[in-house]
């Protein structure tokens, strides 16, 4: 089956750790994406990479860090400079560029700071 | 900042009826335009996609685009109570491929 995958489901943090959520996909995109989703709220841009070895900070990539050293993966570190890292987190990818270029999701990471 | 709007409900329309949902954009350039629906403690799931003026339909989804008035607009007919959720407008920002979401319009669908 074609998709995304991440891991874990459900994540518990102290305060002061670094943790990496994963976010593998085998649809052969080209681009993936890193969003936040708090309660309520809409989807915020943390990172995006559109080619491997390459990526941009989004709109809120402050206490967050990605790499993309394979097409297939696109890990994403929360960082202990993140103030408030509780959120669901959300990987998803496309194709890259173009017209017809629909992004899917994978089914998320809650993250949750003790 | 590109902008997309759409209101935060919730829509309430009884089973059967058929459910409106509305989004307006700022950038006169978006090209693509997508809606996703949400469950609750889910992840987003695309389920319709249109890039030129007019209708496009799925099933009991029916997808509207106007851009000289930069709006798009998700039609549900037969509402049935599965189709509460939380509805996601998404435009395409055409310099840099980004998604730009909306917040999303909440359904729900009594029996």
């Amino acid at each position: 089956d074609g998709g995304i995958t991440q891991s874990p489901k459900y994540l518990f943090r102290k305060e002061g750790q670094n943790v990496t959520l994963s976010c593998e996909q085998n649809l052969n995109h080209d681009a993936m994406y890193w969003y936040r989703q708090d309660p309520g709220q809409g989807l915020r841009l943390i990172y995006y990479s559109q080619i491997v070895n390459d990526f941009q900070k989004g709109d809120i990539a402050e206490g967050y860090s990605v790499s993309r050293e394979k097409k297939e993966s696109f890990p994403l570190t929360v960082t202990s400079a993140q103030k408030n890292p509780t959120a669901f987190y959300l990987c998803a990818s496309n194709r890259g560029r173009g017209l017809e270029n629909e992004q899917f999701f994978g089914p998320g990471t809650r993250l949750t700071v003790l | 900042q590109k902008e997309v709007e759409q209101n935060s409900g919730p829509l309430s329309v009884p089973e059967g009826a058929i459910a409106s949902l509305n989004c307006t954009y700022s950038d006169r350039v978006s090209q693509s335009f997508f809606w996703y629906r949400q469950y609750s403690g889910k992840s987003p799931e695309l389920i319709m996609s249109i890039y030129s003026n007019g209708d496009k339909e799925d099933g009991r989804f029916t997808a509207q685009l106007n851009k000289a008035s930069q709006y798009v607009s998700l039609l549900i007919r037969d509402s049935q109570p599965s189709d509460s959720a939380t509805y996601l407008c998404a435009v395409n920002e055409v310099w840099t491929d980004k998604l730009i979401f909306g917040t999303g319009t909440r359904l729900q669908v009594f029996p």
